[in-house]
């Protein structure tokens, strides 16, 4: 079946560090891929998202490629900020599957001043 | 723009009793959708829903039930509260096409005690 698995953390990072967070995963489709961030206390939100192979998902400084061939779909920043502490999530969409989502289990990240 | 909302934020109950936590969306999404977010966890996928009037389980059905009488409306019953279902819980929707993200709601805490 479908699956995402990504990076265990805690990741802490000094600010204006670079950021990976790795995700791979598992589809027996043509999934979508998507990143999504949770800061405390709230929901969800999507924070960048890639439909097709190559494809490259950016928004607010992170950015992420979809790579078919290593079924890979790794977030990064090339300078984080403190703003950025939160909880990242990689996840997959298959139309066939009834738009279920998959998430991984989620990132947190630190960035300290 | 509400987009998705769930209420109560917060709720505690004793074991034993029963609680409906409301979810609402404003954005004429068909598909719908309940996760349960353990602490350090990723999210676990409880029930679904295509349309209205249609349901299905998820992951982790035991001890919920559902309905989707309209497009708005998705809520999620707990009959027999237990220690275990204590958890955030999160109502998500979308519009259920290949490469559309789910939107989430800020979430319920719920404790059972």
């Amino acid at each position: 079946g479908d699956s995402v698995t990504q990076m265990e953390g805690p990741v802490t990072l000094s600010e204006e560090a670079f950021l990976t967070i790795n995700c791979t995963y598992t589809a027996t489709g043509y999934p979508s891929l998507f990143w999504y961030v949770q800061y405390p206390g709230e929901g969800l939100q999507l924070l960048l998202k890639a439909t097709k192979a190559d494809d490259k998902g950016s928004n607010k400084g992170f950015e992420a490629t979809y790579r078919k061939e290593t079924t890979s779909f790794h977030l990064e920043k090339g300078s984080v900020q403190v703003s950025d502490s939160a909880v990242y999530f990689c996840a997959l969409s298959e139309s066939n599957t009834g738009n279920q989502f998959y998430f991984g289990t989620g990132t947190s990240l630190t960035v300290i001043p | 723009n509400a987009g998705v909302t769930q209420t109560p934020k917060f709720r505690i109950l004793k074991i034993g009793q029963s609680m409906t936590l409301q979810c609402t969306q404003d954005m004429n999404h068909n598909y719908m959708y309940w996760y349960r977010q353990d602490p350090g966890m990723g999210l676990k996928l409880i029930y679904y829903s295509v349309g209205a009037g249609i349901t299905d389980k998820g992951e982790v059905p035991n001890g919920y039930n559902v309905s989707r009488s309209t497009t708005e409306d998705f809520p999620l019953r707990l009959e027999l509260a237990a220690p275990s279902q204590t958890s955030v819980y999160f109502c998500a929707s979308s519009l259920g096409l290949g490469g559309q993200p789910q939107h989430f709601g800020d979430g319920t805490r719920l404790s059972i005690l």
